[in-house]
Formats: structure tokens, sequence, C-alpha cells
């Protein structure tokens, strides 16, 4: 079985400071996705970053970028520049390919954006 | 490209009734999935659905719990005989075909059992 292990259930940030979430996980699969998702009060998960697990390089996106360790199973989500609206849950998510099982989500960091 | 779907928004019904959500994917995607989420916790696989055939059911499915994809496009969940701990919010999701890893997840029906 897959697991997902977020030890930060909530963080505080200043506006335009840099936060970094952690995110650790386990499978037995070699050939894996990532995934760090945002749950505005909306309720809609959202996708913020994806990162291949055969891939070195981190993944970016705009304000948002990962530090992807496969040896220590580790995969930190790090938002530069904090903005109002990027306050929410975030979870982190573990998808092993072939349609089974879905994604295995964490139980979330909820991040508070202090203005 | 209107997004996935999911009505109601909103159940409240008592014990023992039986509910059912659906679910509209994106029109291409011919994968759909249901995750049920109750407070303080990530969403939960519950199944999903390659086009009409439904390959993979978690053991939370209990056979309380059907659902159904007749013609490949909207899903349906319903809950027989519903109980206080199916309180929760039961997400959908859809994606691409071969393309697993894109997942679009609709709002959710927010479910309260009293």
């Amino acid at each position: 079985a897959q697991t997902v292990t977020q030890s930060q259930p909530e963080m505080s940030v200043q506006e335009a400071e840099t936060v970094t979430l952690s995110c650790t996980y386990d499978t037995s699969e070699s050939d894996y996705y990532l995934f760090w998702y945002k749950q505005p009060p909306s309720r809609q998960m959202i996708l913020v970053i994806r990162q291949e697990a055969y891939k070195q390089q981190n993944a970016t996106e705009n304000r948002f970028s990962v530090n992807f360790q496969k040896a220590a199973k580790s995969f930190s989500l790090k938002i530069s520049d904090s903005q109002l609206g990027d306050a929410a849950m975030y979870f982190c998510a573990l998808y092993s390919g072939g349609g089974a099982d879905g994604l295995t989500f964490g139980k979330g960091t909820h991040l508070i954006i202090q203005p | 490209d209107t997004g996935v779907s999911q009505d109601p928004r909103h159940k409240i019904t008592k014990r023992g009734q039986n509910v059912t959500f659906r679910c509209d994917p994106i029109s291409e995607h011919n994968r759909l999935y249901w995750y049920r989420q109750t407070l303080g916790q990530g969403p939960e696989f519950l199944t999903y659905f390659q086009n009409e055939a439904q390959l993979e059911k978690s053991r939370l499915l209990s056979d309380r719990f059907s659902a159904e994809r007749p013609k490949g496009s909207f899903s349906t969940l319903e809950i027989q005989r519903t109980e206080q701990g199916d309180s929760a919010m039961y997400l959908c999701a859809s994606s691409p075909p071969d393309r697993f890893d894109k997942l679009f997840f609709g709002s959710g029906t927010q479910l309260s059992v009293l």
C-alpha cells in the first residue's frame, strides 16, 4: 500500500514571504507521479504542480516549486512571494499509474497568509 | 471546457434514506473517479470508471454504495440506507485518455446525514 504523510497541519506566513510545505511518501513502485493540490474554501481541488518520479529536475510553476528527493521519498512545496489568494488547504498526492486506486492524498496543510 | 460539474452541492438527509449524486465530467474525458473527503482529511479514492466500465473499487465502497456510468458520460453515486458515518464531501474527477496524471475535480457534493 502507498502512503502520503503531511506532518504540518497548519502553517502561517507573512504576505510576500516564502513558505515551504513538507510531504513524505512511500510506494513500492518505481514509476509514479507526485502532485500538490490546493483546496480553497470553494472546495474545488486545483492542481498546483506535478512531478514525474523519473525526472531529476524539480518542477516549477511560476511562484511554486518543489524539492523532490527521491531517495528520501520527500516532496516539499515552496511558495515564493506569498499572496493572500494562496490561503487554502494544500494536499500532497501520489499516483502510481495504471489507474489502480487513483490518487493517494495526505491529510493536508492549512496555509494561512498574514497580511 | 465547462469543467467537472457535480449536483447537488449540498444534500441533507435523514439516516436510513437513499441519496443519489450526479457528476458530469469534461466532455472528452474518458476516465471518471469518485472520492470521499471527511473533515480534516484528504480525499480517499472510492471508485473509477474508464468509459462505462467500472475498473476499480476501494474497500471503502461498502455494498450500500453503488456507482454507474451507463453511457460513458455522466456518472451517479447512490448511497442506500445512509448512516451518520456517510456524512462527507463526495468529489468527482475526470481525466483525458491516457492522461491519468491530469485529474480535474468538481466542487463536490456535501452530504449531511442527520
